[in-house]
This record gives structure tokens, sequence and C-alpha cells, in this order.
């Protein structure tokens, strides 16, 4: 196991709805990022956190925001629900902001809207 | 074009057997290379890091040609446990952002 837990596991939602996913990233680590993995895809960056600041983000609405928290731990939150946000957002945390740090990955969110 | 590209396959490989498989990306200024896997429905794990000299763990290597912008990894001695779907992750020079290839399928039979 890596030490980074997520929650919850499963949630079904409704077009429109909000929804907040939650991080807790290893013992040490101060990096957290977000990922999107749609059934069959690789994962799509969304963001990282690097001591509660945004650092680098991919190609998503503002719709998908984040907050990372002073122990580390992070949220991830998506308004205006759509059919196509459907699918297993990952976070992973690292130690190092821009030198490679291994980042290792939480089991996921597996997030379905209806 | 997609920044990482990989064929999905699946690759169905007789146990024992060798199998290899490639990705292409797009961007010449990527910094670092990693393969990953991914059991079913579950998270993405380091496999490896790929160096430019390539480098060997055990029964898999990888192999970096920054020339013809892609990388490859081989399994020797297929086992039914290396079934699974591969992830070609390239770093940039930013740091902060990992971009996956969509995923090799490999299935090891008996």
């Amino acid at each position: 196991e890596t030490g980074v837990t997520q929650s919850p596991t499963h949630l079904i939602k409704t077009r429109g709805q909000q929804v907040t996913l939650r991080c807790s990233s290893q013992s040490g680590h101060n990096t957290v990022s977000w990922y999107q993995q749609a059934l069959g895809q690789g994962p799509q960056f969304i963001f990282q956190y690097y001591r509660e600041e945004e650092n680098g983000r991919g190609n998503f609405p503002p719709r998908f925001s984040g907050l990372q928290f002073p122990n580390y731990s992070s949220e991830l939150n998506v308004n205006a629900l759509e059919l196509d946000d459907s699918a297993l957002y990952l976070c992973a945390s690292s130690s190092n902001r821009n030198g490679y740090n291994e980042q290792f990955f939480g089991p996921g969110t597996r997030l379905t809207v209806l | 074009r997609k920044e990482v590209e990989q064929d999905p396959g699946p690759f169905n490989v007789p146990e024992g057997a060798t199998v290899a498989f490639n990705c292409t990306y797009s961007n010449s200024a990527s910094q670092s290379f990693f393969w990953y896997r991914q059991d079913c429905r579950k998270e993405p794990k380091l496999l490896m890091s790929v160096y430019s000299s390539g480098n060997e763990d055990g029964r898999f290597t990888a192999q970096l040609n920054r020339a013809s912008q892609y990388i490859s990894l081989l399994i020797r001695d297929s086992k039914l446990s290396d079934s699974a779907t591969y992830l070609c992750v390239v770093r940039g020079a930013a740091g902060n952002k990992l971009t996956f290839g969509g995923g090799t399928r490999v299935l090891v039979k008996p």
C-alpha cells in the first residue's frame, strides 16, 4: 500500500450536482496531483498542489477546482457535473515539486454521473 | 495528435514468451520517462524509470530513443501475473505534470 488514501471509493451523482473528493497524502509528502481516468484511457492531469498553492493545471474547465490543506491533504471539487465527468479520479502524492520524486497513487474514487 | 501514444493491444502472450511494445511522445523537450503498471480497477504503480542508456529490472527492459521520440518495454519469460495494462508516462520540463499514454493491455495465457 502507498499510504495515499482517497474518499469516498464510489459515488453516484446526477447532472448539475456538485461533488467533493478527498485525498490524504503519504506522510512526508507536500505535493498532491489529481488525475481523471475515463474508462479505457490513461489518466489525464487535472492539477497539482504544492504547499497549499496550485502549481500547474491541465486542460480542465474552471468548474474543476481544488484545495490543499496545511497537513497537505487535498480536495477536488467539481461543479455542474456533466455525464462525461464519469471517471476514476486519482490523486498522487510526492515529496518534491519540480525535481521528480515518484508519485504514489491512491486507490481512486469512482464517480458515476447519471 | 496525442502527446503520448501507445498501441492499446491486447497483446496475447503465451506464458514464458517475450513481448515488447513501444510508445511515442510528441514533445521533444520531455525530461523523464516511465512505465507504470495498472491492474484492472486499481491505481497505477511505477514499474520502472527509463534512462537514456536503457535499463533493466529483472525480466523487464526499457529503452529510450530520443532521436525518434519513442520508448519501449520488453518483458522476458512472461508470467501470468504480468497480465495488466502498461502505461507509458512522460514528464515535461516543468516537472509538475505527468502525461500518460492510453495504455497497452497485455494478457499472458497458460
